[in-house]
């Protein structure tokens, strides 16, 4: 099973920087991916770490250490239309497959 | 788009009935996986299906069942529906079982 934890709501201005963390527990590691979600939409896919370390990718970076069980989204020049929410999920193997389980999200609000 | 198409996209229906929400996946992608999204809840696991074959089950009701066609295509069969099986049904779709979800626009089912 997993445990993954993200703050529930977090507010920045347009322009700032953001850095959203995410916390998980679970055994099986097989990736971390960070999917964005604005309202009754369909999260779309921001990024993906299996190694220790930084990937970017534009104005999105994401950042994991495996064994801290930490990662982080970090949102440069934040637009209004980043509002949303941000989906941290931990891929674990489980009986041949793999399967991500997500966190409950963190609402970002970008005000101007 | 994510090139993962599901249909209905809205459906409301009476207590006690049956549904039947469908998913083609993206053009050579033989996983897929069924979510259900609550209001109050994150995007829950129900089941992975790979190239016809269930490969993982979550958090899914006795009342829900669902399969993959030869075609790749999977259904998800919802019965004896309650109220709180209202919610957005989501299917993603990956390549292997190794690589990122995508995700389709996802069934809004109301039960009333």
């Amino acid at each position: 099973g997993q445990n993954i934890d993200q703050p529930t709501e977090m507010t920045a201005t347009e322009g700032a920087i953001v850095q959203i963390n995410c916390t998980y527990q679970t055994s099986g590691f097989n990736g971390l991916f960070w999917y964005q979600q604005h309202a009754g939409e369909a999260p779309t896919f921001l990024s993906y770490n299996v190694l220790d370390g930084l990937e970017e990718k534009g104005r999105f970076s994401s950042f994991l250490s495996r064994s801290k069980g930490y990662s982080y989204l970090l949102l440069k020049e934040l637009q209004m239309k980043d509002s949303a929410s941000y989906l941290c999920a931990v891929r674990e193997s489980s009986g041949g497959s793999y399967i991500p389980t997500f966190g409950r999200g963190t609402s970002l609000i970008v005000h101007p | 788009d994510s090139g993962v198409t599901q249909t209905p996209k809205h459906l409301i229906t009476a207590t006690g009935q049956r549904v039947t929400l469908r998913c083609s996946p993206r053009s050579g992608d033989l996983s897929v996986y069924w979510y259900q999204q609550s209001l109050d809840q994150g995007l829950q696991f129900l089941i992975q299906y790979y190239n016809g074959e269930e490969r993982a089950k979550g958090n899914i009701l006795e009342r829900f069942s669902a399969q993959q066609f030869p075609d790749l295509h999977s259904e998800l069969n919802l019965s004896s529906l309650e109220l709180g099986d209202s919610a957005l049904y989501f299917c993603a779709s990956q390549q292997g079982l190794n690589t990122e979800a995508f995700f389709g626009q996802g069934t809004r089912l109301t039960v009333v």
